[in-house]
């Protein structure tokens, strides 16, 4: 079975301050894709960052980053310089092949909150 | 990223009455449509995954007869709650994929609050 883990409930980071945000997983599938979500109270899922499972390097967006550790099965996401309106509740996910599907599962959630 | 439009946004509802959710991805054709639920400060929850054309595979506890998915095309598919309870109060929020896609793209989502 496929497994997210976010031992973060929340973090707290100050402007400007660079955080990571932890998340683990667990399959048997070689294959898999690691995403990376934003929510803000809005309640709309924003992309922010993807990483495949046969991907050499890190994967970068802007002042996103993902530190895919692949023996250690982690894929935490780095905010640099962070801002007010960064602010939110932070999913990693993470997708494999069941059967003719690419199920989607998700981690609990971190809950950031960046303060001045 | 792709455009999803889901409405509505937000629904008040009575006990017993049914309401309709919409998500219609509208610049790409999605093969495979997900319907998450989200209770607050909870995680997203997987409610059933959907392939046009086909019946909708519902996750263990989803009532199929309660949560009735249809996805008749590739950029149509809609959730009825049918005859709402308290408890069926949440977040709704509809993914539609193709394939190997490298982002998922999600809905606004439907705010329902069941009275």
């Amino acid at each position: 079975a496929q497994k997210i883990t976010q031992t973060q409930p929340g973090m707290f980071v100050q402007e400007k301050e660079a955080v990571t945000l932890d998340c683990t997983y667990d399959t048997s599938d070689p294959s898999y894709g690691l995403f990376w979500y934003k929510q803000p109270s809005s309640g709309e899922m924003i992309f922010l960052i993807y990483q495949g499972s046969y991907d050499q390097q890190n994967a970068t967006e802007g002042r996103y980053s993902l530190n895919f550790q692949k023996a250690r099965k982690s894929a935490n996401l780095v905010i640099s310089a962070s801002q007010l309106g960064d602010s939110a509740m932070y999913f990693c996910a993470m997708r494999v092949r069941q059967g003719g599907s690419y199920i989607p599962t998700f981690g609990r959630g971190t809950s950031l909150i960046v303060h001045p | 990223g792709a455009v999803v439009s889901q409405h509505p946004s937000w629904v008040i509802c009575k006990s017993g009455t049914s309401v309709k959710i919409e998500c219609r991805s509208l610049d790409f054709q999605a093969t495979t449509m997900f319907w998450y639920r989200q209770f607050p400060k909870q995680s997203l929850m997987l409610m059933a995954t959907s392939n046009e054309g086909s019946k909708a595979t519902y996750e263990q506890g989803v009532e199929k007869d309660k949560f009735l998915i249809n996805h008749a095309s590739l950029t149509l598919s809609t959730l009825t709650v049918t005859s709402a309870h308290p408890e069926d109060s949440s977040f709704y929020i509809c993914s539609p994929s193709r394939v190997m896609n490298t982002e998922a793209f999600f809905g606004q989502g439907t705010r329902l609050t069941v009275v």
